[in-house]
This record gives C-alpha cells, sequence and structure tokens, in this order.
C-alpha cells in the first residue's frame, strides 16, 4: 500500500522568507501523480501545484515550485516569497496513475508570520 | 470557473439518525470520491464512484454507508445510523481524465451529538 509521510507537524516563518515544506511516499508503482493541497482555517482544500512522476522536470506555479527526486521517494514543496496569506495547513498527496483515490499525508501547518 | 459543491455546509444531528451529504461533481467530470477529516487529522478515503459504480472502497466504508447517483447531477453520500466518530468534514471531489485532478468541493461538517 502506498504510505505518504510529512515529517514536520508545524513551521512557522516570517513574511516575504522563503519555505520547504517536505514529504516523503513509498510506493512500488513507477507511473503516478503527487500534489501538494492547501487548508486554510476555512477547510476548504485547495490544489497547489501537481507533479507528473514520468516528467524529470520540477513543477512550478509562480511562487510555489516542487523539487521531485523520484529515486529517493521525496517530493518538497518550496515557497517563495511567502505572503500572510500563504498561513495554513500543507497536505501533500499520492495517486496512482489512472483515477485512483489520493492518499494523504498528515499535513504541515505552516504560519507566515508578519 | 465550474466548481464542485456541497449541501449542507453545516449538518448537526443525533446519534443513530440517518444523515444524507450531498455533491454536485463538476459536470463533464466521470469519476467521484468522498474522503473524510475528522478535526485536526489527515484527509482519508473513503469510497470511489464511476459508471454508476462502486470502483473502490476503504475499510471506514461499512454496512453504514452507502453511495448514489441518483440523477446526472447529484452525487450523495448517506450514513444510515450515524455514530460520534463519525463527526467529521466530508469532502466530495470529482476528476477528469484530462489532467486527473481532483476538485474537491467545500466541505459538509458533520456533528454527530
Amino acid at each position: 500500500a502506498q504510505t505518504v509521510t510529512q515529517s514536520q507537524p508545524e513551521m512557522s516563518v516570517q513574511e516575504a522568507e522563503t519555505v520547504t515544506l517536505s514529504c516523503t511516499y513509498d510506493t512500488s508503482e513507477n507511473n503516478y501523480y503527487l500534489f501538494w493541497y492547501k487548508q486554510p482555517p476555512s477547510r476548504q482544500m485547495i490544489l497547489v501545484i501537481r507533479q507528473e512522476a514520468y516528467k524529470q522536470q520540477n513543477a512550478t506555479e509562480n511562487r510555489f515550485s516542487v523539487n521531485f527526486q523520484k529515486a529517493a521517494k521525496s517530493f518538497s514543496l518550496k515557497i517563495s516569497d511567502s505572503q500572510l496569506g500563504d498561513t495554513a495547513m500543507y497536505f501533500c498527496a499520492f495517486t496512482q496513475q489512472g483515477a485512483q483515490k489520493l492518499v494523504f499525508g498528515q499535513g504541515t501547518r505552516l504560519t507566515i508570520n508578519p | 470557473e465550474p466548481e464542485v459543491t456541497q449541501t449542507p455546509s453545516h449538518q448537526v444531528t443525533q446519534m443513530g439518525q440517518e444523515v444524507i451529504l450531498r455533491c454536485v461533481p463538476i459536470s463533464n467530470h466521470l469519476y467521484f470520491y468522498w474522503y473524510r477529516q475528522i478535526l485536526g487529522q489527515k484527509v482519508e478515503f473513503l469510497v470511489s464512484f464511476y459508471n454508476n459504480e462502486i470502483s473502490e472502497k476503504s475499510e471506514i466504508f461499512d454496512d453504514q454507508f452507502s453511495v448514489e447517483r441518483p440523477d446526472g447531477s447529484n452525487f450523495t453520500l448517506k450514513i444510515r445510523s450515524t455514530k460520534l466518530e463519525d463527526s467529521a468534514m466530508y469532502f466530495c471531489a470529482s476528476l477528469t481524465e484530462a489532467n486527473y485532478e481532483q476538485y474537491f468541493g467545500p466541505g459538509t461538517r458533520l456533528t454527530v451529538t
């Protein structure tokens, strides 16, 4: 069974700093998708960024980028120039190729301080 | 931009009562999911649904749970006899094969007293 581990329960940085959230996963599959979801206090699940395992290039979305290390099964999220609105829970998630269920990590609570 | 909607936003029920949580997925999506999140914990998969039948379910999804797509738009989760431990946020999601991204609804907070 696939598992996703986020080893940082909480993180806190100052506004405008860069922060990196860690995620590791375990799978025997070769083709899969990885995601980072943001969950603000409203508890809405918002997709931040996605990465296809077959792509070597790391995904980027504006201030958000990932460091995908397939051999190490690592998928970290970097937030540059952090903003107060980035304060939220962040969940790393995995899915096999195809329309399969998402497997989530435990989450990292990120606080951006003014 | 199309979005997944869920009703109600908050449901309070007494233990042993039946509840139905409703979702309207994005119209051209074909795969549908229910997840739940107990307060302070991670999001857990309950069930996936495709072509009018369950494609996968978790251990949580026991005989007290059922899903249905009664018409072309709604997707429902029924809990027949609620327990205190069913108190959680329930998320509906839908997916398109175009990019395998699951789009989540805003959730229904279920409180069982």
